[in-house]
């Protein structure tokens, strides 16, 4: 089945110390997109790639980056975790185009990041 | 700017009860419509879509009609079962790049046995 991959699931990494999170789709999509859940809130966008272009939320901060090496992987880089970073990270995906039916989301099953 | 007004929860039921989440939006241009459920630990998955005005979308018998005269995306559903609880997040398509999402702030469901 087509899907969108996250990896790990759960992260444990300590203060300070740079965390990598990867997200992989088999559905060929262009649009990929990193999200930010924190307990009972909505999550929060923080960047998306449309294609190879990259396109960052205005009050994404910089600790923030991603990568996107080809259509199929797009990685989360934190480059100086802190305790506020500690949350559910969501990957998503979406055809992109400008058509009905082009832009519905799909997501994968997050990874829960622990700051220690 | 687009923004998503969802009735906020808990919300708790007895099974087999009627349920509705209100949601309005604001949003620029022609937004798609959708419903995304979220069950504890997990990412989020969608429960219904409708892309043009009086389009009901429906799924596992939740239904929403997209009014656009009054901007709303209400969910309803006439019996809901134990299975069903979860967050429940409201999301019109935003900023004219279809491409976005605007979320509502998600309405926590309990269903009683």
């Amino acid at each position: 089945d087509a899907m969108v991959i996250q990896n790990p699931r759960y992260q444990v990494t300590q203060f300070g110390k740079p965390v990598t999170l990867s997200c992989s789709q088999t559905l060929n999509h262009n649009v990929m997109y990193w999200y930010q859940q924190k307990s009972s809130q909505a999550p929060k966008l923080l960047f998306h790639y449309y294609d190879k272009d990259f396109n960052n939320e205005a009050d994404t901060p910089d600790n923030f980056q991603s990568r996107r090496p080809n259509t199929s992987f797009c990685f989360l880089d934190i480059r100086s975790p802190g305790l506020g970073d500690a949350a559910m990270y969501l990957c998503a995906t979406s055809r992109g185009g400008f058509g009905t039916g082009e832009n519905e989301q799909f997501f994968g099953p997050g990874t829960r990041l622990t700051v220690l | 700017g687009d923004s998503v007004t969802q009735m906020e929860g808990p919300v708790t039921l007895s099974e087999e009860a009627f349920l509705t989440i209100n949601c309005t939006y604001t949003a620029t241009g022609y937004p798609s419509l959708f419903w995304y459920v979220q069950y504890p630990g997990e990412g989020l998955q969608l429960l219904l879509k409708a892309t043009k005005a009086d389009d009901k979308g429906s799924n596992k018998g939740f239904e929403a009609t997209y009014r656009k005269e009054t901007t709303s995306f209400h969910l309803e559903k006439g019996s809901v079962q134990v299975s069903d609880s979860a967050v429940y997040f409201c999301a019109p398509s935003s900023g004219g790049s279809n491409y976005k999402l605007t979320f509502g702030k998600g309405t926590l469901l309990t269903v009683n046995p």
